[in-house]
């Protein structure tokens, strides 16, 4: 089954106590993506990834590190995390498609990981 | 960045009624894309449209662009209690990158 996988579902940590969140993906692609969604801000993009060992800043970066040595995994580092880090995040990825083949653009997502920061 | 946004309502439906909800983008697009997101859970694709479509349609799903307004718009006919989620959608721009509205919650009742 093609899946996004991120673990954990669900994590309550403390200021300053460095974590990381997997993410892993079985249908090949190219691009992986961590979003966070906050009420009322929807989702913001933290940071990407075209292919191996090429990640790039989305619009929210700061706090936050990646890396992509695996084709299939996109993990997200939280260095220090702080409480406005609080949020659900979200693992996506896809197909890097072009105006001619706009259906490898769609985005799949992972269940979610809840992180609560105190 | 560039956003899609929808209009900021929160839908409240009768089952069997339909549901529109809208959305506009400010700069061009390769295609626009609307998701759905139940309660907390991942976001789930259901359908594309390109920039040189004016409207698709997909099951009891149908979205128009107009892109002379920058502007779109999902409906979801003879709505269901499964239907109740919260709808995004998101404009392609860049390096593959999507750009996602802020949301409309819908609620349909049985």
């Amino acid at each position: 089954e093609a899946q996004v996988t991120q673990n954990p579902r669900y994590l309550i940590t403390v200021t300053g106590k460095k974590l990381t969140v997997t993410c892993s993906q079985n249908m090949n692609h190219e691009y992986m993506s961590w979003y966070r969604q906050d009420p009322g801000l929807g989702l913001r993009q933290i940071y990407y990834s075209m292919n191996v060992e090429v990640t790039d800043k989305g619009d929210v970066p700061e706090g936050y590190k990646v890396s992509r040595k695996e084709k299939r995994n996109f993990p997200l580092i939280l260095e220090s995390p702080s409480p406005n880090q609080t949020s659900l995040y979200f693992c996506a990825s896809s197909s890097v498609g072009d105006t001619t083949r706009p259906a490898k653009n769609i985005q799949y997502f992972g269940a979610g990981t809840r992180l609560s920061v105190l | 960045s560039q956003q899609g946004e929808e209009d900021p309502q929160a839908l409240s439906i009768q089952e069997g009624e339909n549901a529109t909800m809208n959305c506009s983008y400010k700069t061009s697009i390769n295609n626009l894309q609307w998701y759905r997101q139940n309660s907390g859970r991942g976001l789930v694709h259901l359908i594309l449209i390109r920039s040189n479509e004016r409207e698709k349609h997909s099951g009891r799903l149908r979205v128009t662009l107009d892109t002379s307004k920058k502007s779109s718009s999902l409906l979801i006919t003879a709505s269901r209690a499964a239907d109740t989620a919260s709808y995004f959608c998101a404009t392609l721009y860049g390096n593959n990158r999507l750009a996602f509205g802020k949301g409309n919650q819908v609620v349909v009742i049985p």
